[in-house]
């Protein structure tokens, strides 16, 4: 399979804990994206990479959300002192890097904070 | 404003019956156009892309853009159940960048 993969698909935890996700993108795709997407709503966009580099931040997350891709291959997305309202779906995209061109999502980790 | 707006549905539409589905954006200076599909539960996947005015044509779909409207569609010939889903529309926004921002999908019904 040479789609996106993310680990865990699923996620309980309890409020206040840490957790970290994994995305492993399409091998040749340089550009990867993070999304948060809710029930009734659009991917909300969090971050995203240019190989290595994080380009873009949204100013929506706060200071407990972190994102690395330390080799410009998989990455990981943290968040620190989980909330309720933390809970959500957390969408992993990757692109190729020739213009703006189509992402395609791994198939998400689904976080419930308790 | 919204930058990206999607009527929200649902949208029924009959078996065999064209459904049209509608996004407007707020960047005039967008360049790219996507539309995804999702099912519930599931993550989008991408049906089509478009970034010239005009028509563009896969199979039973055909997204069409209006920059000067600012509004992109994507119609949906001989519709079938399996097409029910959410809808979402995607543009590179800001204008020059390779960020994508989403609309918030409209929910498509088509009845047996």
């Amino acid at each position: 399979d040479t789609g996106v993969s993310q680990n865990p698909r699923h996620k309980i935890t309890k409020r206040g804990q840490n957790v970290t996700f994994r995305c492993d993108p399409i091998s040749e795709h340089n550009r990867l994206y993070w999304y948060r997407q809710t029930l009734g709503q659009g991917p909300e966009f969090l971050t995203y990479f240019q190989n290595e580099a994080q380009l873009e931040k949204s100013r929506l997350l706060s200071d407990r959300f972190s994102a690395e891709r330390p080799k410009g291959s998989f990455s990981t997305l943290e968040i620190q002192r989980t909330e309720q309202g933390d809970s959500a779906m957390y969408l992993c995209a990757s692109s190729p890097s020739r213009g703006p061109s189509e992402q395609y999502f791994g198939p998400g980790t689904r976080l419930t904070v308790t | 404003q919204k930058e990206v707006e999607q009527n929200s549905g649902p949208l029924s539409v009959p078996e065999g019956a064209i459904a049209s589905l509608n996004c407007t954006y707020s960047d005039r200076g967008s360049q790219s156009f996507f539309w995804y599909r999702q099912y519930s539960g599931k993550s989008p996947e991408l049906i089509m892309f478009i970034y010239s005015n005009g028509d563009k044509e896969d199979g039973r779909f055909t997204a069409q853009l209006n920059k000067a409207s600012q509004y992109v569609s994507l119609l949906i010939r001989d519709s079938q159940p399996s097409d029910s889903a959410t809808y979402l529309c995607a543009v590179t926004w800001p204008s020059g960048t390779y960020k994508y921002i989403f609309g918030t999908g409209t929910r498509l019904k088509v009845l047996a």
